[in-house]
Parts: structure tokens; C-alpha cells; sequence
């Protein structure tokens, strides 16, 4: 149990469907992230969250849309998605400022066909 | 600007034999540098990480990193390897420590033979 949990652990969508990844950490933590984790590449930052407020999307296309409701949750909603979109999404929590550790999710496993 | 490398995407070592996982990084201040492990269908998983304390780090599962400043390197080992080790392993830096702004390397695939 890490204490970030998200769902659903494997997710299989066309192009043109809609879904969204949930996530949500139980330890209090005031930041949250969506990484993206390719084959062969190395992870990739795509949003940050601070207090429920957004503080970085590092150039995500808009086809990937986040929503931070509260400290607790995080989504990652998605919408016409490309075949090179199939990856491992990785959701982590901190507590923020220096020397803070991140917590990670086991990841959701998307398969755009 | 920050960067991490990652020597050699595939390690293999026998049961009972060192683990090396070399990294080495770039970064224009001093930085905060971190090992995670990622099992098989498993988030990752915080190892150790070094935050200008003792350059020699020791963190769980017997693993250890050594910080040298004057090779940009942090690379990671364990005297005796353990077939429950076999995972990928991730080197990131940070510029502030600050989860924030880690930047990871590509990965290192650990296979342990018997």
C-alpha cells in the first residue's frame, strides 16, 4: 500500500472514446503530478498541482485534460488519443518544498488501438 | 538545465553478486539526487536519496549510493544480490529536492540470474 492509489490499473480505449484515470493519495500530501512513462524513454512530467491549483503542464497536448478537485484527487481526462498515447500514466503526491519525497501510484496501463 | 544518465539499460548479475548501476548527472547547482525501484506492474518506489548530508547513502533493501562530486556521478550497489531485486531502476535529480522538478534517467533493467 503506498498510500496513492489509482484506478482503473489497466485501460484499453479507441481514438475517438473518452476516459479518465483517477487518482487519489491518503497521506495528506498538498501536491500532486501525472507522469507519463513510454517504452524505452524517460519519465515524463506532464502536469503539477499545488494546493488544487495548477503550477506546470510541460507543452501536454490538449487532448489530455487534468482536473484537481481537491488535495486528495487528481484525473487525468482523455480524448481522441493517438496510438503513441499507449503508455504507463503514473500519478505521485508530495508534500512539497525542498527535500520532499514523491510517492508514486502503480500507474495505469493505457492501450490506444 | 538538469540531466541524468543512465549507463547500460540492461544489467544482469548472478545471485550473490555485486549490484552496480551507474548514473551520472548534470546539474548547474548543487543537486538532490534519487533512486527509485520499479517492480514488475508497481509504481516507483523511493530506494535512497542524497541531500548534501554524507556523500555515502544507504537506503532500503541493503542498497547504497556514493555521491562524487568531482565525477558527477551517484551510482548504486549492493554488495550481494538477491533474486527479489530483479526490477528497473531510475536515477533523478532535482534542483531544489523539490519533487517538483525531478528529471529521471531512462532506466536501468536489473536481471538476477540463479
Amino acid at each position: 500500500e503506498t498510500g496513492v492509489t489509482q484506478t482503473p490499473r489497466h485501460l484499453v480505449m479507441g481514438m475517438t472514446n473518452k476516459k479518465s484515470l483517477k487518482c487519489e493519495q491518503h497521506l495528506g500530501h498538498n501536491a500532486m503530478y501525472w507522469y507519463k512513462q513510454s517504452a524505452k524513454k524517460p519519465l515524463e512530467l506532464m502536469f503539477v498541482y499545488n494546493f488544487k491549483e495548477q503550477t506546470e503542464n510541460n507543452s501536454v497536448p490538449s487532448r489530455f485534460s487534468p482536473e484537481c478537485p481537491n488535495s486528495s484527487h487528481l484525473f487525468l481526462h482523455l480524448h481522441t488519443l493517438q496510438p503513441e498515447d499507449s503508455a504507463l500514466y503514473l500519478c505521485a503526491s508530495s508534500q512539497g518544498g525542498v527535500d520532499t519525497e514523491a510517492f508514486f501510484g502503480q500507474g495505469t496501463r493505457l492501450t490506444v488501438v | 538545465a538538469q540531466s541524468v544518465t543512465q549507463l547500460g539499460s540492461h544489467v544482469s548479475v548472478s545471485e550473490g553478486a555485486l549490484v552496480l548501476l551507474r548514473c551520472n548527472y548534470s546539474s548547474s547547482v548543487p543537486p538532490y539526487l534519487f533512486w527509485y525501484v520499479q517492480y514488475p506492474n508497481q509504481g516507483l518506489q523511493l530506494l535512497l536519496k542524497y541531500t548534501s548530508a554524507a556523500t555515502l547513502v544507504k537506503g532500503i533493501n541493503g542498497f547504497e549510493a556514493e555521491f562524487k562530486k568531482s565525477e558527477t556521478s551517484f551510482h548504486l550497489t549492493k554488495p550481494s544480490a538477491h533474486m527479489s531485486d530483479a526490477a528497473e531502476y531510475f536515477c533523478a535529480v532535482s534542483r531544489s529536492g523539490s519533487a517538483r522538478q525531478l528529471t529521471f534517467g531512462s532506466g536501468t533493467q536489473l536481471t538476477v540470474l540463479p
